[in-house]
């Protein structure tokens, strides 16, 4: 069974741009999360998805988006980036929504804002 | 609020000695999951274990071994024999059900194996 993948690897961004982050989960995986991790501030959840709706929903700012596809490929947009959005963006699927799954991690968005 | 703490930021051992990383945690609900997770140099976070709040048994996976106990709010995690390779970040983490998936992750422990 192939793993979660995400999409690209490694993105340059200027600062006031946007971007957009992509995540496959396993397959028969309805559950995408997100999190943000950064030498500072550490893994931070910054929502998740289940069959297309938001579930939950971490304490960052309205710039960072996202959502759910039919088919549970997920994708997180941030817009208007700033220096501090420099940072490792992990992606994990669960086959349920309840926090009883393991959770699978992607290799993860190294995003780099200059 | 769930909290998570991982008090070793860093551990260094020779190749063969064991190695305790200590989690505790904090939460409200009755109804928790506990995970660990291992991130080598790759960046990419390998799951190791869960366990939910009504089985306290300690459980024992090859090298790896794990010390949940209720009454400290502790999960703790154990390497025995350790190897070069076991040189990684890890992660002790908290789901609570009423917050479906979500994850509050400790700070991490980095472990440096010498050969």
């Amino acid at each position: 069974k192939a793993g979660v993948t995400q999409t690209p690897r490694y993105l340059i961004k200027t600062r006031g741009q946007q971007v957009t982050l992509s995540c496959s989960p396993i397959s028969g995986h309805r559950s995408v999360s997100w999190y943000q991790q950064t030498p500072g501030q550490g893994l931070q959840f910054l929502f998740e998805y289940f069959s297309e709706t938001q579930r939950n929903k971490g304490n960052f700012p309205g710039r960072f988006s996202g959502r759910q596809f039919s088919n549970s490929r997920s994708e997180m947009n941030v817009s208007t980036l700033e220096l501090g959005d420099s940072a490792l963006y992990l992606c994990a699927s669960s086959l349920v929504a309840s926090g009883a799954g393991e959770q699978y991690f992607g290799p993860g968005t190294r995003l780099t804002v200059t | 609020a769930q909290k998570v703490t991982q008090a070793q930021t860093e551990i260094s051992v020779v190749e063969k000695e064991d190695v305790t990383l200590d989690c505790v945690y904090e939460t409200r609900d009755t109804t928790y999951y506990l995970f660990w997770y291992k991130q080598p140099p790759s960046g990419e976070l390998v799951f190791l274990i869960r366990r939910n709040s009504f089985d306290e048994q300690n459980e024992i996976s090859g090298r790896y071994s794990w010390n949940f106990q209720k009454s400290t709010s502790s999960f703790n995690f154990t390497i025995t024999a350790s190897q070069v390779v076991d040189s990684a970040v890890y992660f002790c983490a908290l789901s609570e059900a009423a917050a479906g998936n979500k994850l509050t992750f400790g700070g991490g422990t980095r472990v440096l194996v010498k050969p």
